[in-house]
């Protein structure tokens, strides 16, 4: 069956360090989407990837998409406080999701 | 625009008890999901709906789940009898038709004692 695993579970940095988050999926997605959820909160669309290789840019975050479309990562440049959360991402294949475990993260000020 | 809602937000019931979550979508909405994520795990689906017809209820633990969504708009879940290991935080999420992007609701957090 389809699975989608998320590394890091955890992650801890100074403000200003830089975050990044991977996903990969057991078998080709139809596409990929992150969802940040703030503590105490539900989970918040963030974006959507659905070619191969694409790349896409929300200000300080960059998602990425493979090739193969079997994997995706997040990365935050400069994080700041606000940034904390856990980022989900969700394997999309024609209508059924499966989230990744999640990364918290946890910004030091 | 309304956004997807749920109630009750908190529920704290009884090993052996009913309980029965609600879920009103944004309106025109014909997908509607279920989700449930257990204490620091993943967000796990249980099912989904369009309009008022299962299309998937693969995710659904066992029997003791029932979800409905009669007419096509809000939906329900009921838990009967619940176990311990049913707690968690359920959400519901609702997107339009041939759209992905799905909007969450703010939850319901379950606890079995």
């Amino acid at each position: 069956g389809q699975q989608v695993m998320q590394i890091p579970q955890y992650q801890h940095v100074q403000e200003g360090e830089d975050f990044t988050t991977y996903c990969n999926s057991s078998t080709t997605l139809s596409n990929i989407q992150w969802y940040k959820q703030r503590p105490g909160g539900h989970p918040v669309f963030l974006i959507q990837l659905v070619k191969s290789g694409e790349v896409k840019k929300q200000k300080r975050l960059t998602f990425q998409f493979g090739e193969a479309k079997k994997n995706s990562s997040l990365h935050i440049t400069a994080t700041q406080t606000t940034d904390v959360g856990t980022y989900f991402c969700a394997g999309v294949w024609t209508y059924k999701y499966i989230f990744g475990t999640g990364t918290r993260l946890k910004v030091l000020a | 625009e309304a956004g997807v809602t749920q109630f009750p937000s908190h529920s704290v019931i009884e090993k052996g008890q009913t309980v029965t979550l609600r879920c009103d979508p944004i309106s025109g909405h014909d997908n509607l999901y279920w989700y449930r994520r257990v204490m620091g795990k993943e967000i796990k689906f249980l099912l989904h709906f369009v309009k008022e017809s299962k299309q998937d209820e693969s995710g659904m633990p066992n029997n003791r789940f029932l979800a409905e969504r009669t007419g096509g708009t809000y939906s329900t879940l009921k838990v009967q009898p619940a176990e311990l290991e049913d707690s968690g935080v359920y959400f519901c999420a609702s997107s339009q038709a041939g759209t992905d992007t799905q909007y969450f609701g703010p939850g319901t957090r379950l606890t079995v004692l």
